[in-house]
Protein backbone atom coordinates (compact mmCIF):
# COMPACT_ATOMS: atom_id res chain seq x y z
CA UNK A 1 0.00 0.00 0.00
CA UNK A 2 1.38 3.38 -0.75
CA UNK A 3 1.89 6.02 2.17
CA UNK A 4 0.63 9.13 1.56
CA UNK A 5 1.58 12.87 2.98
CA UNK A 6 -0.85 15.68 3.69
CA UNK A 7 -0.62 18.84 5.33
CA UNK A 8 -2.29 18.51 9.02
CA UNK A 9 -4.57 21.43 8.53
CA UNK A 10 -5.62 24.68 6.19
CA UNK A 11 -7.77 27.64 6.62
CA UNK A 12 -9.50 29.12 4.50
CA UNK A 13 -12.61 31.69 3.87
CA UNK A 14 -15.78 30.78 2.68
CA UNK A 15 -16.38 31.42 -1.07
CA UNK A 16 -12.56 30.55 -1.61
CA UNK A 17 -11.59 27.40 -3.76
CA UNK A 18 -9.90 25.14 -1.61
CA UNK A 19 -6.74 23.09 -2.81
CA UNK A 20 -5.26 20.13 -0.55
CA UNK A 21 -2.72 18.02 -1.86
CA UNK A 22 -1.70 14.23 -1.37
CA UNK A 23 1.67 13.14 -1.75
CA UNK A 24 2.03 9.51 -2.70
CA UNK A 25 5.20 9.18 -4.53
CA UNK A 26 4.98 4.85 -4.71
CA UNK A 27 1.97 4.93 -6.21
CA UNK A 28 1.83 1.67 -7.74
CA UNK A 29 0.90 1.15 -11.61
CA UNK A 30 -2.69 0.03 -10.52
CA UNK A 31 -3.46 1.74 -7.86
CA UNK A 32 -6.05 4.60 -7.36
CA UNK A 33 -6.81 7.96 -5.45
CA UNK A 34 -9.74 8.57 -3.43
CA UNK A 35 -10.76 11.39 -1.16
CA UNK A 36 -13.29 11.20 2.05
CA UNK A 37 -14.69 14.04 4.24
CA UNK A 38 -15.43 13.85 7.70
CA UNK A 39 -17.27 15.25 10.15
CA UNK A 40 -16.79 14.88 13.66
CA UNK A 41 -18.12 12.34 15.55
CA UNK A 42 -19.63 11.11 11.80
CA UNK A 43 -18.22 7.86 9.45
CA UNK A 44 -16.05 9.19 6.50
CA UNK A 45 -18.12 10.30 3.71
CA UNK A 46 -16.82 9.62 -0.40
CA UNK A 47 -15.87 12.40 -1.95
CA UNK A 48 -14.07 11.62 -5.32
CA UNK A 49 -11.57 8.82 -6.93
CA UNK A 50 -9.27 8.97 -9.92
CA UNK A 51 -6.35 7.14 -11.72
CA UNK A 52 -5.23 10.27 -13.73
CA UNK A 53 -5.38 13.54 -15.17
CA UNK A 54 -8.80 15.05 -14.16
CA UNK A 55 -11.77 13.89 -12.40
CA UNK A 56 -15.20 16.31 -11.59
CA UNK A 57 -18.25 15.56 -9.83
CA UNK A 58 -20.88 17.77 -8.41
CA UNK A 59 -18.86 18.90 -5.18
CA UNK A 60 -15.38 18.89 -6.05
CA UNK A 61 -12.18 18.02 -8.70
CA UNK A 62 -9.34 15.63 -8.83
CA UNK A 63 -6.26 16.72 -10.56
CA UNK A 64 -3.47 13.71 -11.27
CA UNK A 65 -0.42 14.87 -12.37
CA UNK A 66 1.58 12.41 -15.18
CA UNK A 67 3.66 11.05 -12.94
CA UNK A 68 0.82 10.17 -10.78
CA UNK A 69 2.91 10.52 -7.59
CA UNK A 70 0.51 13.41 -5.95
CA UNK A 71 -3.21 14.61 -6.51
CA UNK A 72 -5.15 17.82 -5.29
CA UNK A 73 -8.49 17.84 -4.35
CA UNK A 74 -9.98 20.91 -5.03
CA UNK A 75 -13.25 22.09 -2.93
CA UNK A 76 -15.08 25.36 -5.46
CA UNK A 77 -16.19 27.96 -3.42
CA UNK A 78 -16.17 26.69 0.32
CA UNK A 79 -18.46 27.21 2.86
CA UNK A 80 -18.87 26.93 6.78
CA UNK A 81 -20.34 23.35 6.33
CA UNK A 82 -16.97 22.35 4.29
CA UNK A 83 -14.78 22.10 7.81
CA UNK A 84 -14.30 19.09 8.12
CA UNK A 85 -10.86 16.36 7.74
CA UNK A 86 -10.42 15.33 4.40
CA UNK A 87 -8.55 11.61 4.08
CA UNK A 88 -6.50 10.93 0.54
CA UNK A 89 -6.36 7.21 0.13
CA UNK A 90 -4.48 5.46 -2.42
CA UNK A 91 -5.15 1.74 -3.81
CA UNK A 92 -6.42 -0.54 -6.27
CA UNK A 93 -10.14 -0.98 -6.86
CA UNK A 94 -10.09 -4.90 -5.23
CA UNK A 95 -7.80 -3.85 -2.05
CA UNK A 96 -9.56 -4.67 0.97
CA UNK A 97 -6.50 -3.17 3.39
CA UNK A 98 -7.21 0.95 3.96
CA UNK A 99 -4.58 3.09 5.23
CA UNK A 100 -6.55 6.47 5.87
CA UNK A 101 -3.83 8.36 7.79
CA UNK A 102 -4.73 11.44 10.02
CA UNK A 103 -5.75 13.41 7.44
CA UNK A 104 -5.92 17.06 6.79
CA UNK A 105 -8.27 19.04 9.17
CA UNK A 106 -9.86 21.99 6.87
CA UNK A 107 -11.61 24.96 8.83
CA UNK A 108 -13.37 27.15 6.76
CA UNK A 109 -13.81 30.63 8.82
CA UNK A 110 -16.81 33.30 8.11
CA UNK B 1 -32.48 3.84 1.72
CA UNK B 2 -28.82 2.48 1.22
CA UNK B 3 -27.49 2.14 4.39
CA UNK B 4 -24.73 1.19 7.26
CA UNK B 5 -26.07 0.47 10.48
CA UNK B 6 -24.58 0.04 13.65
CA UNK B 7 -25.41 -0.75 17.35
CA UNK B 8 -25.42 0.00 19.99
CA UNK B 9 -24.27 3.48 18.93
CA UNK B 10 -23.08 4.39 22.46
CA UNK B 11 -21.68 1.78 25.26
CA UNK B 12 -19.80 1.89 28.60
CA UNK B 13 -18.81 -1.11 29.81
CA UNK B 14 -16.19 -3.04 32.27
CA UNK B 15 -13.19 -4.65 31.63
CA UNK B 16 -13.68 -8.49 30.85
CA UNK B 17 -17.29 -8.39 30.21
CA UNK B 18 -17.55 -9.54 26.28
CA UNK B 19 -19.46 -7.49 24.05
CA UNK B 20 -20.31 -7.45 20.63
CA UNK B 21 -20.88 -4.11 18.62
CA UNK B 22 -23.40 -5.34 15.18
CA UNK B 23 -23.49 -3.99 11.61
CA UNK B 24 -25.84 -4.63 9.20
CA UNK B 25 -25.86 -3.36 5.07
CA UNK B 26 -28.80 -3.26 2.99
CA UNK B 27 -26.74 -3.29 -0.11
CA UNK B 28 -26.30 -6.22 -0.73
CA UNK B 29 -22.04 -5.71 -0.75
CA UNK B 30 -19.25 -7.99 -0.42
CA UNK B 31 -16.58 -6.19 1.32
CA UNK B 32 -16.85 -5.11 4.73
CA UNK B 33 -14.34 -3.47 7.14
CA UNK B 34 -13.74 -2.64 10.86
CA UNK B 35 -12.17 0.59 11.82
CA UNK B 36 -11.53 2.39 14.78
CA UNK B 37 -10.81 6.11 15.58
CA UNK B 38 -8.87 7.81 18.24
CA UNK B 39 -7.23 11.18 18.81
CA UNK B 40 -3.91 11.84 16.36
CA UNK B 41 -3.72 8.24 15.28
CA UNK B 42 -6.55 8.76 12.49
CA UNK B 43 -8.66 5.91 11.48
CA UNK B 44 -7.08 2.60 11.71
CA UNK B 45 -8.23 -0.64 10.41
CA UNK B 46 -9.36 -3.86 12.67
CA UNK B 47 -10.57 -6.83 10.43
CA UNK B 48 -12.08 -6.72 7.07
CA UNK B 49 -14.24 -9.36 5.42
CA UNK B 50 -14.01 -9.83 1.24
CA UNK B 51 -17.13 -12.15 1.65
CA UNK B 52 -19.04 -14.58 3.84
CA UNK B 53 -17.02 -16.99 5.63
CA UNK B 54 -13.53 -14.72 4.35
CA UNK B 55 -12.00 -12.52 7.09
CA UNK B 56 -8.56 -11.40 7.31
CA UNK B 57 -6.70 -9.07 9.93
CA UNK B 58 -6.35 -4.98 9.38
CA UNK B 59 -3.77 -3.01 11.42
CA UNK B 60 -5.01 -3.48 14.43
CA UNK B 61 -6.32 -6.64 14.56
CA UNK B 62 -5.70 -7.45 18.55
CA UNK B 63 -8.26 -7.93 20.99
CA UNK B 64 -11.00 -8.40 18.44
CA UNK B 65 -12.50 -10.66 16.56
CA UNK B 66 -14.95 -10.98 13.39
CA UNK B 67 -17.53 -13.29 11.98
CA UNK B 68 -19.24 -13.30 8.35
CA UNK B 69 -21.90 -15.60 8.87
CA UNK B 70 -24.26 -13.56 6.37
CA UNK B 71 -23.45 -11.37 3.35
CA UNK B 72 -24.97 -8.17 5.20
CA UNK B 73 -23.49 -8.78 9.27
CA UNK B 74 -20.29 -8.09 10.08
CA UNK B 75 -20.23 -7.89 13.93
CA UNK B 76 -17.12 -7.22 16.00
CA UNK B 77 -16.52 -9.04 18.84
CA UNK B 78 -14.38 -7.86 22.01
CA UNK B 79 -13.96 -11.08 24.30
CA UNK B 80 -12.40 -9.59 26.96
CA UNK B 81 -12.39 -5.51 26.93
CA UNK B 82 -9.73 -3.39 27.84
CA UNK B 83 -9.74 0.19 28.86
CA UNK B 84 -7.42 0.56 25.73
CA UNK B 85 -10.25 -0.60 23.19
CA UNK B 86 -11.71 2.58 24.32
CA UNK B 87 -12.13 4.18 20.71
CA UNK B 88 -15.11 5.35 18.14
CA UNK B 89 -15.30 2.41 15.77
CA UNK B 90 -16.47 2.70 12.38
CA UNK B 91 -17.90 -0.33 10.04
CA UNK B 92 -17.91 0.39 6.17
CA UNK B 93 -18.95 -1.80 3.53
CA UNK B 94 -17.66 -1.44 -0.19
CA UNK B 95 -18.13 -2.92 -4.03
CA UNK B 96 -16.08 -1.16 -5.69
CA UNK B 97 -13.25 1.09 -4.16
CA UNK B 98 -16.39 3.34 -2.59
CA UNK B 99 -16.55 2.51 0.99
CA UNK B 100 -20.02 3.40 2.73
CA UNK B 101 -19.14 4.22 6.57
CA UNK B 102 -21.60 3.50 9.53
CA UNK B 103 -22.53 6.18 12.18
CA UNK B 104 -20.09 4.73 14.34
CA UNK B 105 -20.06 3.38 18.24
CA UNK B 106 -18.63 5.36 20.69
CA UNK B 107 -17.58 2.50 23.05
CA UNK B 108 -15.18 3.35 27.06
CA UNK B 109 -14.18 0.34 28.49
CA UNK B 110 -13.56 1.29 32.64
Amino acid sequence: LAKTTQPISMDSYEGQEVNITCSHNNIATNDYITWYQQFPSQGPRFIIQGYKTKVTNEVASLFIPADRKSSTLSLPRVSLSDTAVYYCLVGFIGTYKYIFGTGTRLKVLA
Amino acid sequence: EAQVTQNPRYLITVTGKKLTVTCSQNMNHEYMSWYRQDPGLGLRQIYYSMNVEVTDKGDVPEGYKVSRKEKRNFPLILESPSPNQTSLYFCASSRSGEQFFGPGTRLTVL
